[in-house]
């Protein structure tokens, strides 16, 4: 069964604070994977994309790592603002059908305190 | 910000009534998704449309019917609302870059509460 798995649930750091937040997939045959920010109330839109040979990919002040063999990813926030406070989701696509399906994570929900 | 919008981002609505939640994009996207999702849980797919007069049913099971007359439209319907289908709905279109990599982008969501 396709599934993403996200850890941990929430987190609450303070601000200036680094953070690393998990993604464990088993989504056959992989296509990418997609990091989402997705504030309160609002629709996700994406930090990073992941492909099958990719290692490591940054934006700014988010840093994605993938390890294909061990299907893991994380997604490493440094010096994090209140701003970042937000539910960030894990999303597996993959390539064994016409519609290119995405299966999402729950989401880790991350807190920044000034 | 992508040119993906939702109306309305919030309704209250009695048990019984007839709602329909619009999502238009302009990024002239073939691929459309509605998704369901409570608070603190995963996005579920509830709809989903490969272009104009095709639409399909998702994973999760939905009494909520969709239409796709036009490109850029992708209205949801619900013919009775129940106070189960209280959730937020995100709409959503995706095109792939030629190597088979999908993304999605995302509306702000309708927040529908049903009392």
């Amino acid at each position: 069964k396709n599934q993403v798995e996200q850890s941990p649930q929430s987190l609450i750091i303070l601000e200036g604070k680094n953070c690393t937040l998990q993604c464990n997939y088993t989504v056959s045959p992989f296509s990418n994977l997609r990091w989402y920010k997705q504030d309160t109330g609002r629709g996700p839109v994406s930090l990073t994309i992941m492909t099958f040979s990719e290692n490591t990919k940054s934006n700014g002040r988010y840093t994605a790592t993938l390890d294909a063999d061990t299907k893991q990813s994380s997604l490493h926030i440094t010096a994090s603002q209140l701003s970042d406070s937000a539910s960030y989701i894990c999303v597996v696509s993959d390539r064994g059908s016409t519609l290119g399906r995405l299966y999402f994570g729950r989401g880790t929900q991350l807190t920044v305190w000034p | 910000e992508a040119d993906i919008y939702q109306t309305p981002r919030y309704l209250v609505i009695g048990t019984g009534k007839k709602i329909t939640l619009e999502c238009s994009q302009t990024m002239g996207h073939d691929k459309m998704y509605w998704y369901q999702q409570d608070p603190g849980m995963e996005l579920h797919l509830i709809h989903y449309s490969y272009g104009v007069n095709s639409t399909e049913k998702g994973d999760l099971s939905s009494e909520s019917t969709v239409s796709r007359i036009r490109t850029e439209h992708f209205p949801l319907t619900l013919e009775s609302a129940r106070p189960s289908h209280t959730s937020q709905y995100l709409c959503a279109s995706s095109e792939s870059d030629g190597q088979g990599n999908t993304e999605a982008f995302f509306g702000q969501g309708t927040r529908l509460t049903v009392v």
